[in-house]
């Protein structure tokens, strides 16, 4: 069973928009890690936050944690065209790294 | 550096046959791991190593097998090809920052 649950499944928005994707899981973690695809491609690391932190940016993504909620939620502000991909949250709670299904981010220009 | 890199990009098996896909990456990591990712879904943990000669199984480890002689090599041995192992392969290398980089995959397909 996956660890990780996005939502929403898929997102369509206009360039210049932000964009905001969550992820919920089950367990106890070390570290929730986001990743990208691009279509037909390999996934990519966008950012990793460790337990103990409540926020983090990288760019034009800010990703938030919240261990009580046991949730996590992923920011792209002023989407471009080029950011139309599938993002995955994985959870990291030891050796094992454990991904949700993904959502499917469209940005229109 | 090349990274991760795998081979072969596409398979055809037939039922009941065998292959192994390769994977190599030149980055010097210790923990390396192998995914298989079946449409709509995310990716599921098979099998995965923290280092030369030590495996261990994920999520679906079920119908392969693995093994690590070098820190650089991990392949993913299929022993009996079924239509349910149709997927996409990818293979990942995991640095000391639990960062993961992982290869372009293999489609594989399973008549």
């Amino acid at each position: 069973s996956q660890q990780g649950e996005e939502d929403p499944q898929a997102l369509s928005i206009q360039e210049g928009e932000n964009a905001t994707m969550n992820c919920s899981y089950k367990t106890s973690i070390n570290n929730l890690q986001w990743y990208r695809q691009n279509s037909g491609r390999g996934l990519v690391h966008l950012i990793l936050i460790r337990s103990n932190e409540r926020e983090k940016h990288s760019g034009r993504l800010r990703v938030t944690l919240d261990t009580s909620k046991k949730s996590s939620s992923l920011l792209i502000t002023a989407s471009r065209a080029a950011d139309t991909a599938s993002y995955f949250c994985a959870t990291d709670a030891g050796n094992k790294l454990v991904f949700g299904a993904g959502t499917i981010l469209r940005v229109k220009s | 550096n090349a990274g991760v890199t795998q081979t072969p990009k596409f398979q055809v098996l037939k039922t009941g046959q065998s292959m192994t896909l390769q994977c190599a990456q030149d980055m010097n990591h210790e923990y390396m791991s192998w995914y298989r990712q079946d449409p709509g879904m995310g990716l599921r943990l098979i099998h995965y190593s923290v280092g030369a000669g030590i495996t261990d199984q994920g999520e679906v480890p079920n119908g392969y097998n693995v093994s690590r002689s070098t820190t650089e090599d991990f392949p993913l041995r299929l022993l009996s090809a079924a239509p349910s192992q149709t997927s996409v392969y990818f293979c990942a290398s995991k640095d000391s920052y639990n960062e993961q980089f992982f290869g372009p995959g293999t489609r594989l397909t399973v008549l």
